[in-house]
């Protein structure tokens, strides 16, 4: 069983591009959370899906960031027009139910230029 | 809001002393997970804790959960070079949220 899946491992962007990471949770996990962690920090929580729901977004801003994660494919988390304080590591992490482990991904290092 | 604070926030130790987390909460919480993150790498799940009271050991890791159920703590004996990372606590405050704590970076001294 193929551990959680994230791509790109890095991502450059120039201000005011788009930025879309993926997360590929592990086989029979329909629950998948985002974090954002920046260097020598904690992990902040973003948004928690099941399939094809965003369940809590309270850590999401209101502005240019938005996640799904479809019935088919992976889970996307997408930032538009970044700006340079978005640079950070963004980890997904899936469960195959609530109150139980997170399986973390490897992160996916966004780089603002 | 809901958070869950953890001390030290670093922690630098000779191999083979004892190192311990602690991780506070000003409200009860359903269960407290702990995991261990190396540098550069990514979160690794150590033990869920759930029931008051409970006592939790996994080699030289040593995990309780308060009576209380506001409090946690992560002791290790005798650290070791491989111990070295960020020690996390996380929580579930009565909804699917798991909620992180500050972490504790771990060095050691060989």
């Amino acid at each position: 069983n193929a551990g959680v899946m994230q791509n790109p491992r890095h991502l450059v962007r120039r201000r005011g591009q788009e930025a879309r990471l993926r997360c590929s949770p592990m086989k029979g996990h329909s629950h998948v959370y985002w974090y954002r962690q920046l260097p020598e920090e904690g992990l902040k929580f973003m948004v928690y899906l099941q399939k094809e729901n965003i369940i809590d977004e309270s850590g999401m801003p209101k502005e240019r960031f938005s996640a799904e994660f479809p019935k088919e494919g992976p889970s996307i988390l997408r930032i538009q027009q970044v700006v340079r304080g978005d640079s950070a590591a963004y980890f997904c992490a899936s469960s195959p139910r609530v109150f139980y482990q997170l399986f973390f991904g490897s992160g996916t290092q966004l780089s603002v230029l | 809001g809901q958070q869950v604070m953890q001390i030290p926030q670093y922690q630098h130790v000779q191999e083979g002393e004892d190192f311990t987390t602690y991780c506070n909460s000003s409200t009860t919480l359903s269960n407290i997970q702990w995991y261990k993150q190396r540098p550069g790498g990514h979160p690794v799940f150590l033990i869920q804790l759930v029931k008051s009271g409970e006592v939790k050991k996994q080699k030289r890791l040593t995990f309780q959960f308060g009576e209380a159920k506001k409090n946690s703590s992560l002791h290790i004996t005798a650290t070791q070079t491989t111990d070295v990372g960020t020690y996390f606590c996380a929580a579930n405050f009565g909804n699917e949220k798991l909620t992180f704590g500050t972490g504790t970076r771990l060095t050691i001294i060989p």
